[in-house]
């Protein structure tokens, strides 16, 4: 079973605008860790945001997490058709795996 | 600096032949992951193996094993393979036992079963 799970499954957007993706998960974390893939190749591990931390920055993007609603959102600005690509959170529960939901599908339109 | 390098790319296989797929990690990781990919789903954990033993096992048939070598690079078997089987077969390798960092994935192993 998956532990997050992503919305919206899929985005359409324009360049230059930016894309918002929204991650929920059941159990309590040790971490989160968004991943970007690119048509079904490897995961690029994009940021982690430890369960003591509220928001997190990266270049373009912006990772917020709201423990107490068990949910995170990942946000690209200023978007680039190279943002295409589908977009993981995966939950470290402190044990020896990664819980991935099923991703958001993110289409940069030129 | 390598990355992890999984072989081969792709294959194909037919229903009840067995597989084996090969990863290296980045040189000093000590763990190796696997995941399996199936078309349209996020990644689900088979295995994790750190310095050489078994540290972890996803909800996964017996069908599916692993080992991991000295040099720490690793195998996945898989035997009586089922159509159900194909996937895209993901390494990931990390500097820890427990996942307090980020995975570093390999291209992946797409298994087609027919």
């Amino acid at each position: 079973s998956q532990q997050g799970e992503e919305d919206p499954q899929a985005l359409s957007i324009q360049e230059g605008e930016n894309a918002t993706m929204n991650c929920s998960y059941k159990t309590s974390i040790n971490n989160l860790q968004w991943y970007r893939q690119n048509s079904g190749r490897g995961l690029v591990h994009l940021i982690l945001i430890r369960s003591n931390e509220r928001e997190k920055h990266s270049g373009r993007l912006r990772v917020t997490l709201d423990t107490s609603k068990k949910s995170s959102s990942l946000l690209i600005t200023a978007s680039r058709a190279a943002d295409t690509a589908s977009y993981f959170c995966a939950t470290d529960r402190n044990d020896y795996k990664l819980s991935f939901g099923a991703g958001t599908t993110v289409t940069v339109r030129a | 600096d390598a990355g992890v390098t999984q072989s081969p790319t792709h294959l194909i296989k037919t229903r009840g032949q067995h597989v084996t797929l090969r990863c290296s990690p980045i040189s000093g990781h000590k763990s190796v992951s696997w995941y399996q990919q199936v078309l349209g789903q996020g990644p689900q954990f088979i295995f994790q193996y750190y310095e050489k033993e078994e540290r972890g096992r996803g909800n996964f048939p017996d069908r599916f094993s692993a080992r991991q070598f000295p040099n720490y690079s690793s195998e996945l078997n898989v035997n009586a393979l089922l159509l159900g089987d194909s996937a895209l077969y993901l390494c990931a390798s990390s500097l820890k036992q427990a996942n307090t960092g980020e995975l570093f994935f390999g291209e992946g192993s797409r298994l087609t079963v027919l």
